[in-house]
């Protein structure tokens, strides 16, 4: 699996919206980019993925650059509720659950 | 429709007892995996299993440490003869039956392990 690059920590205001960069650029034509957080002491949430298309769901947008080389979690409308550790992983299709969680950012929403 | 199920949520243990984690998986979903993160540290992939079969167990310890799915009932991971080392958070999860990208898996609360 590709390596992947995050800040180590970043803080937002609450209300506004949250722009977690990531680079990859190792990444091969079949990898995949997902997105999981872990808040305090709880298990990792599931958040999105995508493979070269920008993808949007209920809880945030993912935005990959054309060379795929880096991409962009966008939470629209950051809450307190959204201070968590994020995570950026890249990995191929046959890799079936066996994710590599690196150190991830600290998103820190203030009031 | 509950989500990833484990138990006990918090378990102490002295060196050299055993320590069994259950998991149940979502509703409809095959695939279990155990990760395991230790204090200050990152999730690290253990085991992946399906009913009755291990598929990849590249990051279990190679000593005293064994998982199983049984076709009834939830997944165990077991550790015996555990010692200080061992103390972290266990978490399971769970996916339905793969397909090539499907890496959107549904974690469990964590099972929090202290050896004393």
């Amino acid at each position: 699996d590709a390596k992947t690059t995050q800040p180590t920590s970043m803080d937002c205001a609450e209300g506004r919206a949250a722009n977690l960069p990531c680079n990859h650029s190792t990444i091969s034509g079949n990898e995949y980019v997902y997105w999981y957080r872990q808040i305090h002491s709880q298990g990792p949430q599931y958040i999105i993925h995508g493979l070269k298309n920008n993808e949007t769901n209920e809880m945030a947008s993912l935005i990959i650059t054309e060379d795929r080389k880096s991409s962009t979690l966008i939470l629209p409308h950051a809450t307190l509720r959204d201070t968590a550790v994020y995570y950026c992983i890249v990995t191929g299709g046959t890799s079936y659950g066996k994710l590599t969680f690196g150190q991830g950012t600290i998103l820190t929403v203030h009031p | 429709n509950a989500g990833v199920m484990q138990n006990p949520r918090h378990l102490v243990r002295r060196r050299g007892q055993e320590a069994r984690l259950r998991c149940s998986p979502m509703k409809g979903h095959s695939h279990v995996y155990w990760y395991r993160q230790l204090p200050e540290e990152g999730l690290k992939f253990m085991v992946y299993l399906q009913k009755e079969n291990i598929i990849d167990e590249s990051g279990m310890p190679k000593e005293r440490f064994s998982a199983e799915f049984p076709k009834e009932g939830p997944s165990i991971l077991r550790i015996q003869q555990v010692v200080r080392g061992d103390s972290a958070a266990y978490f399971c999860a769970s996916s339905p039956p793969s397909r090539p990208g499907a890496n959107v898996l549904t974690f469990g609360a964590g099972s929090r392990l202290t050896v004393l």
